[in-house]
């Protein structure tokens, strides 16, 4: 089985500082893709960023880059110059290659911009 | 429209009762996912469609829980005689193809059995 596990329930970060969010996740499997998802307070979730375990480069979104470390099953989302539409709740995703494109959920994190 | 919609956004039933909710995904879009997202916690998988073809519904909590999406487009997840744990927010997500593309997620509908 596949877990997924944030260990921050809760962040805050001041406007236009950096923050980084953890995600670790265990699996048995070789080849695999994680996802940061974003979810307002409308609830309707959105990709983030997304990485492939094949990949040894880190993937990067303008502001959103991640930090993944395959050996240690470590996939650490980092937002640089945090604004105040990043305020959500923040969910790592885990997804098995070839099998069905379900998703495995942390419990998400949620992060709060200081104006 | 652009999105995925579900419907009704917000439900309140007595234990006992049966409801019915939907999912319109993007028009086009052959895969369709249903998510259970209790309050506090991430959303976990309930069961997903290629087309109108039910491919995995491993994650259904009970026989309680139904799926089906018959003409390959809207869904439907229907429960019956719910129960108290059954409360939750019920996520749909659809994507262009059974591949690793990405998940478009609807608003959901917040179920509150009494």
């Amino acid at each position: 089985a596949q877990t997924v596990t944030q260990s921050q329930p809760e962040m805050s970060v001041q406007e236009a500082e950096t923050v980084t969010l953890s995600c670790t996740y265990d699996t048995s499997e070789s080849n695999y893709y994680l996802f940061w998802y974003k979810q307002p307070p409308s609830r309707q979730m959105i990709l983030v960023i997304r990485q492939e375990a094949y990949k040894q480069q880190n993937a990067t979104e303008n502001r959103f880059s991640v930090n993944f470390q395959k050996a240690a099953k470590s996939f650490s989302l980092k937002i640089s110059d945090s604004q105040l539409g990043d305020t959500a709740m923040y969910f790592c995703a885990f997804m098995k290659h070839n099998t069905g494109n379900q998703f495995y959920f942390g419990t998400g994190t949620s992060l709060t911009v200081i104006p | 429209g652009a999105g995925v919609s579900q419907s009704p956004r917000y439900k309140v039933a007595k234990r006992g009762q049966d409801v019915a909710l939907r999912c319109d995904p993007i028009s086009g879009h052959v895969s369709l996912f249903w998510y259970q997202q209790a309050l506090g916690q991430g959303p976990e998988f309930l069961t997903y469609f290629q087309n109108e073809a039910q491919l995995d519904k491993s994650g259904l909590p009970s026989d309680r829980f139904f799926a089906e999406r018959p003409e390959g487009s809207v869904s439907t997840l229907k429960i019956q005689r719910t129960q108290q744990e059954d409360s939750a927010v019920y996520l749909c997500a659809s994507s262009l193809r059974l591949s690793v593309d990405e998940q478009f997620f609807g608003p959901g509908t917040r179920l509150t059995v009494l």
